[in-house]
């Protein structure tokens, strides 16, 4: 099952407002990834973290590897309308080889 | 880009009705997956691929088998079909480019009825 906590669930802000979402997790993990899902399409990716402490920006969206590499964090700064979409954090363990272990997602609604 | 594409995009069936899914990349990644999606699950992992002939399962494998007998293309059959089979199935692939990096397929919408 879901290995991975990711909070929160759902998420409604006003355009222009910045935004965090967070995945947690008991185990370590050695790269974390974002991905986000339009309605009727596949995730896509956002950002990867490949080492503990890692700090990544891709525009507008920061992430962050955590220290004790169990957790992770994606923030989007003065979101905008197409921000809207379901963000998925993604891990893979050391002991895994090359599958992930997703989060369930947050769901972000922008009004504008 | 990662040159994916899944087929059918759509799919009705019946109860008991063998189905399969195709899944194609043109990038010669090593890694193939198959997942599904259902609310409040996010994705989970039904079969994976790390080479041609060489599969293993995944959390959710039970009533699915997959075949890869060419990198390119990777195979997800539902012997016959459940209602609890409906789900959108998405493939994935990685490790053509030295990482564990996934790159995820458009989608199939699988109804079984």
């Amino acid at each position: 099952g879901q290995q991975l906590n990711q909070s929160p669930q759902s998420m409604f802000i006003q355009e222009g407002e910045d935004v965090s979402m967070n995945c947690t997790s008991s185990s370590i993990f050695n790269t974390w990834l974002w991905y986000k899902q339009d309605p009727g399409e596949g995730p896509v990716l956002l950002i990867a973290l490949y080492k503990a402490g890692e700090l990544t920006s891709n525009g507008r969206l920061t992430a962050q590897f955590g220290i004790t590499r169990k957790d992770s964090f994606l923030n989007i700064s003065a979101s905008i309308p197409s921000d809207v979409g379901i963000y998925f954090c993604a891990g893979q363990r050391e002991t895994s080889g090359s599958r992930l272990t997703f989060g369930e997602g947050t769901q972000l609604t922008v009004n504008p | 880009d990662a040159g994916i594409t899944q087929s059918p995009r759509h799919k009705v069936t019946e109860t008991g009705t063998p189905v399969t899914l195709r899944c194609h990349q043109t990038e010669n990644h090593r890694y193939m997956y198959w997942y599904r999606q259902d609310p409040g699950h996010g994705l989970r992992l039904i079969h994976y691929s790390y080479g041609v002939k060489d599969t293993d399962k995944g959390e959710v494998s039970d009533g699915y088998s997959v075949s890869r007998s060419k990198t390119e293309d990777f195979l997800l059959t539902l012997e016959s079909a459940t209602s609890s089979q409906t789900s959108v199935y998405f493939c994935a692939v990685s490790g053509r480019l030295g990482t564990d990096t996934q790159y995820f397929g458009p989608g199939t919408r699988l109804t079984v009825l």
